[in-house]
């Protein structure tokens, strides 16, 4: 069974640094998909960035880029100049192809220092 | 364009009680989920539907039944309340899976 991981449950950042979410999944598919869901205070979830496995470039999105390894199986995600509205729940993501479903790891809590 | 509306937002339960969870979405997406959210637990899914008229269970069915009679609305339901159910409820929908899913802004229910 595919599973995702995030070994980090909280962080904290200065505001205008970089920082790293790491995540790592698992699974025996090629064909996949990886996602990067923000859940703010308001509770809404917000798709952040996508990543097609087939595709060797990093996504990225205004300050937000991840870094795919795929033999590593590895999929981080870096915010650059951090702000405060940053913080928040990240939760990494995993869909295969064929799956009619997505599975979620159990989130960094995120913290902006100001 | 509303999107995936949830209802109600807030809820308080006995325990015993039964309830219905509402979710509707206008964007004629087929897939539909029902999520659980707890403290270090990540989301777990319920009950899903690929189509009108399907369900199937996910990752934490018990104690739920779901039913999706209009393409557009995804119930769920708890027959008889545990305080195990105390949690945050997201629907979510889906054009393509592989794409992402648009969520509801959640239901926090609490069994008392």
């Amino acid at each position: 069974a595919q599973t995702v991981t995030q070994s980090q449950p909280e962080m904290s950042v200065q505001e205008a640094e970089t920082v790293t979410l790491s995540c790592t999944y698992d699974t025996s598919e090629s064909d996949y998909y990886l996602f990067w869901y923000k859940q703010p205070p308001s509770r809404q979830m917000i798709l952040v960035i996508r990543q097609e496995a087939y595709k060797q470039q990093n996504a990225t999105e205004n300050r937000f880029s991840v870094n795919f390894q795929k033999a590593a199986k590895s999929f981080s995600l870096k915010i650059s100049d951090s702000q405060l509205g940053d913080a928040a729940m990240y939760f990494c993501a995993y869909s295969h192809l064929r799956d009619d479903k997505i599975i979620f790891g159990k989130g960094t809590r995120l913290h902006i220092l100001p | 364009n509303a999107g995936v509306t949830q209802t109600p937002k807030f809820r308080v339960l006995k325990t015993g009680q039964s309830m219905t969870l509402l979710c509707a979405q206008d964007m004629n997406h087929e897939y539909m989920y029902w999520y659980r959210q707890d403290p270090g637990m990540g989301l777990r899914l319920i009950h899903y539907s690929v189509g009108e008229g399907t369900t199937a269970k996910g990752e934490v069915p018990d104690g739920y039944n779901v039913s999706r009679l209009k393409k557009q609305n995804f119930l769920l339901g708890l027959e008889s309340a545990a305080p195990s159910q105390t949690s945050v409820y997201f629907c979510a929908s889906s054009y393509s899976v592989v794409r992402g899913y648009t969520f509801g802004s959640g239901t926090r229910l609490t069994v008392v």
